[in-house]
């Protein structure tokens, strides 16, 4: 089985700052692991995901995360962050099969201040 | 539409009533899932469908939950004699066989009062 901590529930950042979003995993197999941003009233958007190869993976608006397989980690970042960035941010893990249901961390609240 | 569509997106019952929701894969995607989202357990899974078959139906709650799939396409979720409990945004997720990325609706938001 597998599993996803998020570290902080809550992130408050001002505009134009960098931002970390925190995520561990476990599993005793090879995952898949992604991040999902969802904005209020709205479904999952996939923001990015590491499947293989390269360990810096970027996505869309801008962020990009890191895959550590020592740390069993993979953190979000921006470098400069804007106000419609507000939302909640869900890590995700599956297994790297040809199947695999979702296993979500339990999302960070970023709030981007002006 | 190019993306999964649901129905209804807002859903207020009264406790111990049926209720149906309706999930619109994007076409071609034989890969089906239901998700739950809920304050006190965050998003968990629920059921998996390849076609019309449920080979992974782990992650429902109780025998009060059911969901079908005609056609290969359009999924229902059903939940009988509903609980304050099953108040919740219930998302469905779809994706190509062996494709790694699953695409989600909007999500229908259930209130059992």
């Amino acid at each position: 089985a597998q599993s996803v901590t998020q570290l902080d529930s809550q992130v408050p950042v001002f505009e134009e700052a960098p931002v970390e979003l925190r995520c561990n995993y476990s599993s005793s197999v090879s995952v898949y692991l992604f991040w999902y941003v969802q904005y209020p009233n709205q479904g999952l958007q996939l923001l990015l995901k590491y499947l293989s190869g390269s360990t810096l993976v970027k996505g869309i608006n801008g962020f990009e995360a890191e895959f550590n397989k020592s740390q069993t980690s993979f953190h979000l970042r921006k470098p400069s962050v804007h106000i419609s960035d507000t939302a909640e941010y869900f890590c995700a893990v599956r297994r790297g099969t040809s199947y695999g249901k979702l296993t979500f961390g339990q999302g960070t609240i970023l709030t981007v201040h002006p | 539409g190019a993306g999964v569509s649901q129905s209804p997106s807002n859903k207020v019952t009264e406790k111990g009533k049926d209720v149906e929701l309706r999930c619109d894969p994007i076409s071609g995607h034989t890969a089906l899932y239901w998700y739950r989202q809920s304050l006190g357990q965050g998003l968990e899974f629920l059921i998996y469908f390849q076609g019309n078959s449920a080979p992974d139906k782990s992650g429902l709650p109780s025998d009060r939950f059911s969901a079908e799939r005609t056609g290969g396409s359009v999924s229902t979720l059903t939940i009988q004699r509903t609980q304050q409990e099953d108040s919740a945004v219930y998302l469905c997720a779809s994706s190509l066989v062996g494709a790694e990325t699953q695409y989600f609706g909007p999500g229908t938001r259930l209130l059992v009062l």
